[in-house]
């Protein structure tokens, strides 16, 4: 079994759509969440980091970690064809290096 | 704010060789990490540099090494270069090792990658 575990997708939305991103996690020590946007052939893009369990909004972006399920969703309202590109999870644990654990990443595409 | 830069950004190389990647931190940043992107995969990290030392390394072989540099930028050798490791190669730099009291030094922003191809 694999850290983090993300279904690669493709997902396809409607423009103006709400979308959910999930990662599920088996280390209960990933204390650091973090989401990256990566178009494709870029490097990824730093969205949104939460520590520990809750929410955390910024703009159309909300984060949500609830690390009793060992689960991380990431939403996005409204979403537009700019949106289309590959959002990565990643993780760091609570001691340790500051190293990130990545998932698959989940391929979106929002349709005009 | 100049953010992190990559150099080559695309490299061919044949099995057997030798390769050095390139990579400059972000103004302000004093640590580097490496990761390695195959296709249709997330990152792998392969190891971290602070203030020049290695400060952790993912499990990837020695033929895979690195340096930093004293104006924090940094250096990515693979050595007797396979197949396998054709991939893309990330940089990322941040403000610090793990430091609880700044939660900033958990951000790591990356470069645009170096694009290896291993023939």
């Amino acid at each position: 079994q694999k850290e983090v575990e993300q279904d690669p997708g493709p997902l396809s939305v409607p423009e103006g759509a709400i979308v959910s991103l999930n990662c599920t996690y088996s280390n209960s020590a990933f204390q650091y969440f973090m989401w990256y946007r990566q178009y494709s052939r870029k490097g990824p893009e730093l969205l949104m980091y939460t520590y520990s369990s809750g929410n955390k909004e910024d703009g159309r972006f909300t984060a949500q970690v609830d690390k009793s399920s060992k689960y991380i969703s990431l939403f996005i309202r409204d979403s537009q064809p700019s949106d289309s590109a590959t959002y990565l999870c990643a993780m760091i644990p609570n001691s340790g290096y500051s190293t990130l654990t990545f998932g698959k990443g989940t391929m979106l595409l929002v349709s005009p | 704010e100049t953010g992190v830069t990559q150099s080559p950004t695309h490299l061919i190389k044949t099995r057997g060789q030798q390769v050095t990647l390139r990579c400059s931190s972000q103004s302000g940043h004093n640590t580097v990490s490496w990761y390695q992107q195959a296709l249709g995969q997330g990152p792998q990290f392969i190891f971290q540099y602070y203030r020049e030392e290695e400060n952790g390394r993912g499990n990837f072989p020695p033929r895979f090494s690195g340096l930093q540099f004293p104006n924090y930028s940094s250096e990515l050798n693979v050595n007797a270069l396979e197949l396998d490791d054709s991939a893309l190669y990330l940089c990322a730099s941040s403000s610090g090792p793990r430091d609880r009291r700044h939660l900033g030094s958990y951000e790591q922003y990356f470069g645009p990658g170096t694009r290896l191809t291993v023939t």
